[in-house]
């Protein structure tokens, strides 16, 4: 069981670049979410999606674009890497919102020179 | 006030002891409550639901207090391979239905 899939799992970036991160889940969950994770901060919600087609803004949603076309899909954008976006970054999927179970991805590290 | 708020240790503590972690949160509309566990460098994983009746699941103990809005997990007999990072969270349901916020973690070292 794949569970759920990010790719890539390490990237550098220059200032200005932009870049896709993709998460993909193979377990019909309707909810998908992207954290970003950095020391001292926890996990902070930047987007989040509660079905095909839906996305919401998290709490730190500024720099990032998201989009969920396929249910098993839910991709982050950064359309201009700055800096301060040097993070790591996971996907996560539940079969519902409230008292579900958030499956998780195993991270992207992205630095971003 | 932070909205979920959790002590970040570090914890060290010998094999065999019990530790107990404690967590608050902000919004008296929280419906649901977890704590996940974080292995170094590696993904957040759930370790157990928070029931407001308390629930057990072998060596770990979670409770719920909603007048205190206040969430504790106890581990008993500590192993080495306990350690790693706690994660408190709480959902607020409602209309920010499957908005998980997270706690920054408590960090668990135990030690030989």
């Amino acid at each position: 069981n794949a569970g759920v899939t990010q790719t890539p799992k390490f990237r550098v970036l220059k200032t200005g670049q932009s870049m896709t991160l993709l998460c993909a889940q193979d377990m019909n969950h309707e909810y998908m979410y992207w954290y970003r994770q950095d020391p001292g901060m926890g996990l902070r919600l930047i987007h989040y999606s509660v079905g095909e087609g839906t996305t919401a803004k998290g709490e730190v949603p500024d720099g990032y674009n998201v989009s969920r076309l396929k249910k098993q899909n839910f991709l982050l954008g950064l359309e201009s890497a700055a800096p301060s976006q040097t993070s790591v970054y996971f996907c996560a999927s539940s079969y519902s919102g409230g008292g579900t179970e958030a499956f998780f991805g195993q991270g992207t590290r992205l630095t971003v020179v | 006030r932070k909205e979920v708020e959790q002590d970040p240790g570090p914890f060290n503590v010998p094999e065999g002891a019990t530790v107990a972690f404690n967590c608050t949160y902000s919004n008296s509309a929280s419906q649901s409550f977890f704590w996940y566990r974080q292995d170094c460098r590696k993904e957040p994983k759930l370790l157990m639901s928070v029931y407001s009746s308390g629930n057990e699941d072998g060596r770990f103990t979670a409770q719920l207090n909603r007048a205190s809005q206040y969430i504790s997990l106890l581990i008993r007999d500590s192993k080495l391979s306990d350690s790693a990072t706690y994660l408190c969270v709480v959902n607020l349901g409602g209309g920010s239905q499957g908005n998980l916020i997270f706690g920054k973690g408590t960090k668990l070292s135990v030690k030989p």
